[in-house]
């Protein structure tokens, strides 16, 4: 059982250059999210789904966008990377008021 | 004041002792509680969900106050595998799900 995949796990950006971040769960779950994550930060919410063709800002979502086309997917998206976006990314599911389920990170550095 | 709260720590404890974190919630409609366990560089793991009865699971005993809004993790015969960041959540509703930045425990031998 996958659970919650994140593709890719390592990247290396240049400034300006642009990357899509795919998360896929199996779970069949309603809700999606996606954390970043710096050194004395704790997680921050990017942005976040709950459903198939919906997406909801979180705490952080300059420099970000988002889609769900399918209930599986949901991709992270940055146009013009910036140094400021070097960070882990985690993508995670859940259904309803329950535990969430975690990826297994993508380790973002912008130089 | 922040949402969740916790205190960073780090807590550094020998091998065997008891230690006990607190994490303190501003949120007083949050419906559901969590500690996650998260090791160095990976991904947030369950450790526990929190109900109002209190909970245990081996080691590991979490409570719920409501009324002071906080939640606890008490993590007895400490083992070095211990040793690693614990984060409160707290979910306030279906949609939001807020983390504490996390407690940080060292075991040490």
């Amino acid at each position: 059982n996958a659970g919650v995949t994140q593709t890719p796990k390592f990247r290396v950006l240049k400034t300006g250059q642009s990357m899509t971040l795919l998360c896929a769960q199996d779970m069949n779950h309603e809700y999606m999210y996606w954390y970043r994550q710096d050194p004395g930060m704790g997680l921050r919410l990017i942005h976040y789904s709950v459903g198939e063709g919906t997406t909801a800002k979180g705490e952080v979502p300059d420099g970000y966008n988002v889609s769900r086309l399918k209930k599986q997917n949901f991709l992270l998206g940055l146009e013009s990377a910036a140094p400021s976006q070097t960070s882990v990314y985690f993508c995670a599911s859940r259904d309803g008021v329950a535990a969430l389920h975690f990826g297994n990170g993508t380790r973002l550095t912008v130089t | 004041r922040k949402e969740v709260e916790q205190d960073p720590g780090p807590f550094n404890v020998p091998e065997g002792a008891t230690v006990a974190f607190n994490c303190t919630y501003s949120n007083s409609a949050s419906q559901s509680f969590f500690w996650y366990r998260q090791d160095c560089r990976k991904e947030p793991k369950l450790l526990m969900s929190v109900y109002s009865s209190g909970n245990e699971d081996g080691r590991f005993t979490a409570q719920l106050n409501r009324a002071s809004q906080y939640i606890s993790l008490l993590i007895r015969d400490s083992k070095l595998s211990d040793s690693a960041t614990y984060l409160c959540v707290v979910n306030p509703g279906y949609q939001k799900v807020t983390f504490g930045t996390g407690t940080k425990l060292q075991v040490i031998p």
